[in-house]
């Protein structure tokens, strides 16, 4: 069972436009959310997190918004570049148990000049 | 300092044979995951290892799949009786864990594995 689901499952956009990646959960004992970023060949690497006590949370052209009566979260790409084009990850994290941190199926993002 | 490292980058196997990939964590990160990411896909967890705790293996697909973790650093993801269906990137990550808090899992680079 997906605890996180995430969509679109690949995006295109065009340089200057914003892009806008969205994730849902049911269960509400998450305690925060994570956003990877993961370039061909490489590893993801941790771009943004939120915690549930805020709506928004914005780093540079980054932003998550966070809606917790309806259980989702989205990042938003403003001003996308061709550099941001990657797969993006976003992610949910239990404040208990062993291995506690759970993957949405992640987002090809295509930013074409 | 250097991050999480993993080798080989690449490897290329004949199905049927076995496969070891090996994964450096970060120094002092007591939690080490190792996932497999299918072509276009997301992020399949595997096994997780935490200190001395038994490890959880929920994830691993098949008893041709096992890991170690030696000395509580570095770790061994091996394949027995490869198929072509293991072929994929294998990503190890490693974290310092504090209890009921967020640990940031730091990726390494991932072993290619094609299983021909």
């Amino acid at each position: 069972q997906q605890q996180v689901k995430q969509s679109p499952q690949s995006l295109i956009v065009q340089k200057g436009g914003i892009s806008i990646i969205n994730c849902a959960y049911e269960n509400t004992a998450f305690d925060y959310f994570p956003w990877y970023q993961q370039f061909p060949g490489k590893g993801p690497a941790l771009l943004i997190a939120i915690r549930p006590d805020v709506s928004e949370k914005k780093e540079g052209r980054f932003t998550i918004s966070f809606n917790k009566s309806a259980k989702q979260f989205s990042l938003h790409i403003m001003d996308s570049q061709p550099g941001d084009s990657a797969t993006y990850f976003c992610a949910a994290n239990l404040p208990t148990g062993a291995n506690n941190l759970f993957f949405g199926t992640g987002t090809r993002l295509t930013v074409i000049p | 300092g250097a991050g999480v490292s993993q080798s080989p980058s690449n490897k290329v196997t004949e199905k049927g044979k076995d496969v070891e990939l090996r994964c450096d964590p970060i120094s002092g990160h007591t939690a080490l995951y190792w996932y497999r990411q299918s072509l276009g896909q997301g992020l399949e967890f595997l096994i997780y290892f935490q200190g001395n705790s038994a490890p959880d293996k929920s994830g691993l697909p098949s008893d041709r799949f096992s890991a170690e973790r030696t000395g509580g650093s570095v770790s061994t993801l091996t394949i027995q009786r490869t198929q072509q269906e293991d072929s994929a990137v294998y990503l190890c990550a490693s974290s310092f864990t504090r209890r009921a808090a967020y640990n940031e899992q730091f990726f390494g680079p991932g072993t290619r594995l094609t299983v021909l």
